[in-house]
């Protein structure tokens, strides 16, 4: 029952390097999305995806980029880290959109340091 | 700017008491609300959602909506230490291919 599987789940980048976060869903869920949380502060949107194929930006998508090439996988690339994306990340997914009341499932975070 | 705010806390409440967590939104059209908890260093996860103007309450917990007013509210009945987490609120507007705003989150302790 592995729901949305998030990995590196802890990683150190230095400043200019660049890496991919990786997610994968098991639930068969439509809508996928890349949220980042600051200490003490609420989850910003970075991307989601409605479907295989489609993605949009959120709140704060500079520096961020997504692809959804299959229902399952939401890989979140980061170019050129920067020290202001240090923060904890969390991959989502919900079977179809919140306006209906479809839950969102989270996955267990990424914690990433850029120095 | 679609604003969601919470107080940022710390609630302290004693054990067995009732906690009541508030929550205040900006974007009129907003269709369906949630509340996450969240533990230290862990992910949210959802305890309630509500989409309708009054009351729904499952277990220990009520979530009251009043649109009028935008605001709605979590309360937390015969709290137990085990409740003490990090509380988000998070509301979806209406429309096709909806989205979560976040709160910032009020943090509960609860004490013994």
């Amino acid at each position: 029952n592995a729901g949305v599987t998030q990995t590196p789940k802890f990683r150190i980048l230095k400043i200019g390097q660049s890496m991919t976060l990786q997610c994968a869903q098991d639930m068969n869920h439509n809508y996928m999305y890349w949220y980042r949380q600051d200490p003490g502060m609420g989850l910003k949107l970075i991307y989601y995806s409605v479907g295989a194929g489609i993605t949009d930006k959120g709140e704060v998508p500079n520096g961020y980029n997504v692809s959804r090439s299959t229902t399952e996988d939401f890989p979140l690339r980061l170019e050129l880290a920067a020290p202001s994306q240090t923060s904890v990340y969390f991959c989502a997914s919900s079977l179809a959109g919140t306006e209906t009341g479809n839950t969102i499932y989270f996955g267990e975070g990424s914690w990433l340091t850029v120095v | 700017q679609k604003e969601v705010e919470q107080n940022s806390g710390p609630l302290s409440v004693p054990e067995g008491a009732i906690a009541s967590l508030n929550c205040t939104y900006s974007d009129r059209g907003s269709q369906s609300f949630f509340w996450y908890r969240q533990y230290s260093g862990k992910s949210p996860e959802l305890i309630m959602f509500i989409y309708s103007n009054g009351d729904k309450e499952d277990g220990r917990f009520t979530a009251q909506l009043n649109k009028a007013s935008q605001y709605v509210s979590l309360l937390i009945r015969d709290s137990q230490p085990s409740d003490s987490a990090t509380y988000l609120c998070a509301v979806s507007a209406g429309g096709t291919a909806s989205k979560l705003t976040f709160g910032t989150g009020t943090r509960l302790q609860v004490t013994l």
